[in-house]
């Protein structure tokens, strides 16, 4: 069964500061990969997914996240953040080619951003 | 405008007693699921739905039950065997059984028990 792993649970970083969010994912085969964010109390907002092709993906606010098949990785990447940020992201990945599953979920990263 | 509506936004049960969570989409999306969010253990699947009158336990569906009469329609039931029923609960749909496609989220249902 595949599974997802993000490193760490928070992360604080100071106001226009890179942020690197961490994902590793675990399966024996071929999967799509899945950031999205929340803010409190929200329903979660799709950032970016990896189906296939570029392995660099970008997404939207800024985000970008780049899939590396031999590290079994996907991690998420800002190179400036701002106040607006501060969120909870999650990875979540499926198996590819394969109908009929769910999506299954990391146990989430808390981006603090501060001035 | 196209959506999921989880209602309400906040319920208060008391122990021993059954409730359910309204999610409903105007997607037309096949595909619906029910999600459990509990501080620091991300989401968990309860169950989820790929087309009418069909439904698949995930991986904490004790405590749970589902139904899927419509498309547009995919409530929750809490019932009293769930042991600790108070949760962020979310609900999701997508467009078909296809893995290439993401999940459209609700805005949530937090349960407590009181």
């Amino acid at each position: 069964a595949q599974s997802v792993t993000q490193l760490d649970s928070q992360v604080p970083v100071f106001e226009e500061a890179p942020v690197e969010l961490r994902c590793n994912y675990s399966s024996s085969v071929s999967v799509y990969l899945f950031w999205y964010v929340q803010y409190p109390n929200q329903g979660l907002q799709l950032l970016l997914k990896y189906l296939s092709g570029s392995t660099l993906v970008k997404g939207i606010n800024g985000f970008e996240a780049e899939f590396n098949k031999s590290q079994t990785s996907f991690h998420l990447r800002k190179p400036s953040v701002h106040i607006s940020d501060t969120a909870e992201y999650f990875c979540a990945v499926r198996l590819a080619n394969q109908a009929g599953t769910a999506l299954i979920f990391g146990k989430g990263t808390t981006l603090s951003v501060s001035s | 405008d196209g959506g999921i509506t989880q209602s309400p936004k906040y319920l208060f049960r008391k122990e021993g007693q059954n409730v359910t969570l309204s999610c409903e989409q105007n997607l037309n999306h096949d595909a619906m699921y029910w999600y459990r969010q509990d501080p620091g253990q991300g989401l968990r699947l309860i169950y989820y739905s790929q087309i009418v009158n069909d439904f698949q336990k995930g991986d904490i569906a004790e405590g749970y039950s589902v139904s899927r009469e419509k498309k547009e329609s995919f409530p929750l039931t809490v019932t009293s065997a769930q042991k600790n029923p108070t949760a962020f609960y979310l609900c999701a749909s997508s467009p078909g059984a296809g893995a290439n496609t993401e999940a459209f989220f609700g805005q949530g249902t937090r349960l407590t028990v009181v």
